[in-house]
């Protein structure tokens, strides 16, 4: 059963700290991507990387960082996190690279709060 | 630019109606995909189709129906008999050679209440 994990469902932090995110995928995927989802606005894409150590920025990367170190292991990094930064983070993965038929696979989201 | 629009919101309908959720795409390529992606309570996006441009026939899998129209650039998406666990946020997505591949639009979702 193939599966992407986030290390929470749910998080709580105040302005101004250092916050991680990790994403982990069991599928040996080349490809990973961070996305934020809000009301009225879907899913928007933050930063993906299509290979160890490589990151690529997505539509909305302002305010945010990535790693990945390891294929299965995909972090974003809110380097000062802001009242703006309140929302649903998605994680997802998908196998090749640069095909435009491949669907994606997505972990449960994180739900952070930024008081 | 590429652009996906659910004009949607919400829809709430009472179980065994069906129901149609609109999408509505934009892309100057002429070679693309289109995704259909279902999100439960539980927040997991889970994929339920995709369609090539080239590929303009309709698909139909139990319940679920999607209707190809390249002529209104449309991807609309009904279920048969609705049930209360078809309750869920439903994305139309896109994604075209013009992003590499690697960027996939999304549309801002349509959220769906079926009612016992």
């Amino acid at each position: 059963d193939v599966k992407v994990t986030q290390s929470s469902r749910y998080l709580v932090k105040r302005t101004g700290e250092k916050v991680f995110l990790e994403c982990v995928q069991d599928m040996d995927h080349e490809n990973m991507f961070w996305y934020r989802q809000d009301p009225g606005l879907g899913l928007r894409l933050i930063y993906f990387s299509y290979d160890v150590k490589m990151k690529e920025k997505g539509d909305i990367p302002e305010g945010y960082s990535v790693s990945r170190e390891k294929k299965e292991r995909f972090s974003l990094i809110l380097e000062s996190a802001s009242t703006n930064q309140t929302s649903m983070y998605l994680c997802a993965s998908r196998p090749d690279g640069g095909e435009l038929d491949n669907e994606q696979f997505f972990g449960p989201g994180t739900r952070l709060t930024v008081l | 630019a590429q652009k996906v629009t659910q004009a949607q919101t919400e829809i709430s309908v009472v179980e065994k109606e069906d129901v149609t959720l609109d999408c509505v795409y934009e892309t100057r390529d002429t070679t693309y995909y289109l995704f259909w992606y279902k999100q439960p309570p539980s927040g997991e996006l889970v994929f339920l189709i995709r369609r090539n441009s080239f590929d303009e026939q309709n698909e139909i899998s139990g319940r679920y129906s999607w209707n190809f129209q390249k002529s209104t650039s449309s991807f609309n998406f009904t279920i048969t008999a609705s049930q209360v666990v078809d309750s869920a946020v439903y994305f139309c997505a896109l994604s075209d050679s013009n992003t590499g591949g690697f960027k996939t639009i999304f549309g801002a979702g349509t959220r769906l209440f079926v009612k016992a």
